[in-house]
């Protein structure tokens, strides 16, 4: 079965912390891709990774993928409020024939003042 | 920078009754999706769509779902007889053929 979990669910975090969102993987991938979600809006995308070892920085997140463990990280460094959102890992498993995306559950992510 | 175009925003419709959500992919994309997201969870594959037939459908879209593009630009999901529990967020996406899916807005579609 094709699946993809992601912790915590939920996070409330201080403004000015660190944090990491897991995300792992049941069986081999292509390629994994990050993305924010507003409330009530799309779904804007952060990252793709592609390689075993890919690093990808954009501000105060970094994005990195163990392809040997199954599993991608989302690191939030020194955050702040307007990070606040719910991020999704999602995965393209090479048995897809349409390359479709396969999302974790998501994590919601406030932070507080 | 291209957008998905999805219309309309929101639908609201009676239990039993057809609706159409419509999707208008980038020009030059060669894969098309319908995505669902039921109110606080996460986002479902429902069918993709490649070279003008389905390529892929997951469990969820059964024979009350339908999909075409039925003018070369367009892409349409059609839910037949709706329920209650199709009320969700529907997203439309298109990539192409290495990388980068774009997602339209959504339509937020109530039943009633």
């Amino acid at each position: 079965e094709l699946k993809v979990e992601q912790n915590p669910l939920f996070l409330s975090m201080q403004e000015g912390k660190n944090y990491t969102i897991y995300c792992n993987y049941s069986t081999t991938s292509d390629r994994l891709y990050w993305y924010r979600q507003d409330p009530g809006k799309s779904l804007e995308s952060l990252f793709v990774l592609l390689s075993n070892g890919a690093v990808k920085q954009e501000g105060r997140l970094m994005a990195s993928l163990d392809t040997k463990a199954r599993l991608s990280t989302l690191h939030i460094t020194a955050a702040v409020h307007d990070l606040s959102a719910t991020y999704f890992c999602a995965v393209v498993f090479s048995s897809g024939s349409a390359r479709q995306l396969t999302f974790g559950s998501g994590t919601q992510l406030t932070v507080l003042p | 920078e291209p957008e998905v175009t999805q219309t309309p925003s929101h639908q609201v419709t009676q239990m039993g009754q057809e609706v159409i959500l419509r999707c208008v992919p980038i020009s030059n994309h060669l894969y098309f999706y319908w995505y669902r997201q039921i109110l606080g969870q996460k986002v479902e594959f429902l069918v993709s769509f490649y070279n003008n037939e389905i390529s892929e459908k997951s469990e969820i879209f059964d024979d009350q779902f339908s999909v075409e593009r039925p003018d070369g630009s367009n892409f349409t999901l059609k839910i037949r007889s709706t329920k209650l529990e199709d009320s969700a967020m529907y997203f439309c996406a298109s990539s192409e053929y290495v990388l980068g899916y774009t997602f339209g807005s959504g339509t937020r579609l109530t039943v009633v």
